[in-house]
């Protein structure tokens, strides 16, 4: 089965940048997904396919892949950002279709 | 607008079977797959299973094969998950979502607000 693998948690002061990575085979090859997630609420879209940002998502979030690592940056992190983040992408074989998420980094604004 | 609502969750001893719902609208129900993904506890989001726009073709994930079961009612617009022989680690706020686009593999981009599932031993 296909994995993609994201830390568990990141600490990030107020203003930095927050930088949250996601590895996986052959990831050059893949659409990777962000999503933010935060307790009671439903899954928030933040970047799509690498590096494309849905309409009404601050420019503060932006995407990029790299080998077989793609990377989430938030630049200037506010205390609203604090929440758990999902890389996803979509794994095809030949009988069998999976939706992938990453284990999820909890982002903790200081 | 476009929406997606959850329901049917509950608690549940575990070895029984419960069935969630999730009630489309603002889209045209027919052109697009859906999804089930749920939130548990200890490992965040996990996707669970997909039913085509015809609710011919399905997949799931290896966790719940054989136990779930994903289906569609075009005359209410719905999308059933039957749950069975629950376990303690299906535990999880369950939610269904749609991708942007008719494509099997576009990003999901609509998601409702979920229905929580707790299963006790």
């Amino acid at each position: 089965s296909y994995v993609l693998t994201q830390p568990p948690s990141m600490s990030v002061a107020p203003g930095q940048t927050a930088r949250i990575p996601c590895g996986g085979s052959d990831l050059g090859t893949k659409s990777v997904h962000w999503y933010q997630h935060k307790s009671g609420q439903a899954p928030l879209l933040v970047v799509f396919d690498d590096d494309a940002r849905p309409s009404g998502i601050p420019e503060r979030f932006s995407g990029s892949e790299s080998g077989n690592t793609a990377t989430l940056t938030i630049n200037g992190v506010e205390a609203g950002d604090e929440a758990d983040y999902f890389c996803q992408v979509w794994h095809s074989t030949s009988d069998h279709q999976t939706w992938v998420f990453g284990g999820g980094t909890k982002l903790t604004v200081l | 607008q476009v929406r997606l609502v959850e329901s049917g969750g509950g608690v549940v001893r575990s070895g029984r079977s419960l069935r969630l719902s999730c009630a489309a609208s603002g889209f045209t129900f027919n052109d697009y797959i859906i999804h089930w993904v749920r939130r548990t506890p200890g490992k965040g989001l996990e996707w669970v299973a997909v039913i085509s726009q015809d609710g011919t073709t399905h997949f799931y994930a290896d966790s719940v094969k054989g136990r779930f079961s994903i289906s569609r009612d075009y005359s209410k617009n719905m999308v059933y998950l039957q749950l069975s022989s629950l376990r303690v680690d299906d535990t999880a706020v369950y939610f269904c979502a749609r991708p942007s686009t008719t494509s099997w593999n576009d990003v999901l981009n609509v998601w409702g607000q979920g229905t929580r599932v707790t299963v006790s031993s």
